[in-house]
This record gives structure tokens, C-alpha cells and sequence, in this order.
């Protein structure tokens, strides 16, 4: 089975500071990579999908990018409403399932 | 509107058993796979199980496989999780996910999510 790690796991940042989040496979991943938002006390919100595809109706601060093993999610310039948890998550086709990071939280500097 | 709604939680003895539903509305429930994602307590996000669109094809996690039962029922919109033999660590807020349409363009992820149901396994 595929692990994911994600770092940092937490990360302080200001508004409008470009965010970095790096998601990594245990092993190189021929499938795409999906990043999700979440909020307390919400449930998970989709932000992008195939490595680098934005999900409908969701900010162009946000792109993804990666290959193999390591994968980012990027916020441009951080606004208020992005300080949230986020996952990323993969597809393992064998056995199949879906695998998820630990997360990483963006709060306030 | 799209939109899960997820029913069914509640607090429950170890190993007891639990079924929670999820109804679907906004869209052609029967074209979709739908899977079950569950977050413990202050954790992260942990998949549980998948379903094909006609629910003939199903995935569990090694953590719940033999004890956790997917199904649905496109005639009602509806999927289910048939929670057996409930342990401590299966608590969680479980949320059902709207996974890749049949006909369209896979994305392998979840793009609609309902609000969740809390199950809480406790003596």
C-alpha cells in the first residue's frame, strides 16, 4: 500500500504570504493526486483533482503541480478564508483504495 | 441543488451494530461511485469503503473489511454502511463522498461531501 506524508504538518503564515504544501508517496504513483480543503467543524472541500485541475468555483490563488512521488499544493497569496486543514489523497489501484495525507494546518501567524 | 445528506449515528456499545444512510439529491445518484470517509475525534481523514455505480463492485479498507457492509439503492438515491461488530476506535464523524461518474471524466476524488453523522462506540 502507498503512504502519503505531507509537510510541514503545520505552517504558520500571514495574509497574503504564498503558501507552500508538499505531499509525498512512499513509492512513485502513476495515478493523480487530489488536495481538499477543510474546516472545523466542515466537511472536506475539494480544491483540486488530476495533480494540477481545479475543481470548479474554487479560487486561482490555488494550483497544484507534481509527479512521481512529490506533489505541492500552492496558495499564491493567502487570504483569510484559507486558514483551514488541508489533505492531499490518492487513488492506489492495487488493492484499490483511496489513501489519504496526515493533513497540514494553516493558521495564523 | 447537489447535496449528501448522511443520517444514522449515534452512541452504540462495542460490538454492536449501527447503519447509516446517505441521500443523495441534485444530481443522477445511479451514474455515480460513492464512497465513505470517516475522521476520528481531532484526527485526519480515513477512507472506509467504495462503491461502483451499480453497486455490484465494492472496497473496504483493511480496518473495516468483514465488518462494514456498502450498499445503495439508486431506486431510493440512497447508499448505506452497515456498521458490524463496532470497536472503540471506529468512532469517528463518518461522511459520505460523491466519487467519478460513470460517463464522464474520472477525476479519482470526492467532489461533493455531506455534513457527516457521528458514531461514538463507547461502554
Amino acid at each position: 500500500d502507498i503512504q502519503l506524508t505531507q509537510s510541514p504538518s503545520s505552517l504558520s503564515a500571514s495574509v497574503g504570504d504564498r503558501v507552500t504544501i508538499t505531499c509525498r508517496a512512499s513509492q512513485g504513483v502513476t495515478s493523480y493526486l487530489a488536495w481538499y480543503q477543510q474546516k472545523p467543524g466542515k466537511a472536506p472541500k475539494l480544491l483540486i483533482y488530476k495533480t494540477s485541475t481545479l475543481q470548479s468555483g474554487v479560487p486561482s490563488r490555488f494550483s497544484g503541480s507534481g509527479s512521481g512521488t512529490d506533489f505541492t499544493l500552492t496558495i499564491s497569496s493567502l487570504q483569510p478564508e484559507d486558514f483551514a486543514t488541508y489533505y492531499c489523497q490518492l487513488l492506489d489501484t492495487y488493492p484499490l483504495g483511496f489513501t489519504f495525507g496526515p493533513g497540514t494546518k494553516v493558521d495564523l501567524k | 441543488e447537489v447535496q449528501l445528506v448522511e443520517s444514522g449515528g449515534g452512541l452504540v456499545r462495542p460490538g454492536e451494530s449501527l447503519r447509516l444512510s446517505c441521500a443523495a439529491s441534485g444530481f443522477t445518484f445511479r451514474t455515480f461511485a460513492m464512497t465513505w470517509v470517516r475522521q476520528a475525534p481531532g484526527k485526519g481523514l480515513d477512507w472506509v469503503s467504495t462503491t461502483n455505480d451499480d453497486g455490484y463492485t465494492t472496497y473496504y479498507a483493511d480496518s473495516v473489511k468483514g465488518r462494514f457492509i456498502i450498499s445503495r439503492d439508486n431506486s431510493k438515491n440512497t447508499l448505506y454502511l452497515e456498521l458490524n461488530t463496532l470497536r472503540a476506535e471506529d468512532t469517528a464523524i463518518y461522511y459520505c463522498a460523491r466519487g467519478d461518474d460513470y460517463y464522464g471524466s474520472p477525476k479519482d476524488a470526492f467532489d461533493i461531501w455531506g455534513q457527516g453523522t457521528m458514531v461514538t462506540v463507547s461502554s
